[in-house]
């Protein structure tokens, strides 16, 4: 089975400083990771996937993720927070089992970011 | 490319009442799975769909059933509704199974 955590339900960051936001999870074959954002009253918006490569992924709006192996560990990161950034960020895990068909992706809690001007 | 569609945006029903949802995906997206968000259960898994069949089920009662038409397009239905039926139902669709998963903006259904 697969599972993740993110162990903050909120992050408060002043604007401009270096944003961080916790994901671990667990998987029982190779995991495809991904960090989706959400604003009030919208759905799921995609930032960044990790598949397989640099463990240092970029994706969109200045955001980056450093998958861990060891630790398994997926942590978004952005340099300078915006106030714009403040919404609810979802780690999502896609157990790539050999023999695993489907597309079903696994969330955490959620963890709402809040950037205080 | 026009994004993941999703209608209505907004239902109200009564408790006894049956719903129908609809997706229509990202065109050439044969994946389409929906995902229920609730503020107690966060967001779970439903079901889905890749060229009319249903490769996975989410662990939901026997009420929540969907399918996928040869465009691409998918519905969700429930029946017998109930209060804690009441939530977000998120459609979301990806080319397959290694790619990336595009959201709709959702159906937010509210049961009474």
């Amino acid at each position: 089975a697969q599972s993740v955590a993110q162990p903050e339900d909120q992050v408060n960051v002043a604007e401009g400083n270096p944003l961080t936001v916790k994901c671990t999870y667990s998987v029982s074959g190779n995991p495809y990771l991904f960090w989706y954002v959400q604003y009030p009253n919208r759905g799921l918006q995609f930032l960044l996937k990790y598949i397989t490569g640099d463990n240092l992924v970029k994706g969109s709006y200045g955001f980056e993720a450093e998958f861990n192996k060891s630790q398994t560990s997926f942590h978004l990161k952005k340099p300078s927070a915006l106030v714009s950034d403040s919404a609810l960020y979802f780690c999502a895990v896609r157990d790539m089992l050999r023999g695993a068909a489907g597309n079903k992706l696994t969330f955490g809690g959620g963890t709402r970011v809040l950037v205080k001007p | 490319k026009a994004g993941v569609t999703q209608t209505p945006r907004y239902l109200i029903k009564t408790r006894g009442q049956q719903v129908t949802l609809s997706c229509s995906p990202i065109s050439g997206h044969r994946s389409v799975s929906w995902y229920q968000q609730t503020p107690g259960q966060g967001l779970q898994f439903l079901f889905e769909y890749f060229s009319e069949t249903q490769r996975n089920k989410g662990n939901f009662p026997g009420r929540f059933s969907g399918r996928q038409f040869s465009n691409s397009r998918s519905e969700m239905n429930v029946s017998t509704l109930e209060l804690g039926d009441s939530a977000l139902y998120l459609c979301a669709s990806s080319l397959s199974d290694s790619e990336t998963q595009y959201f709709g903006p959702g159906t937010r259904l509210t049961v009474l």
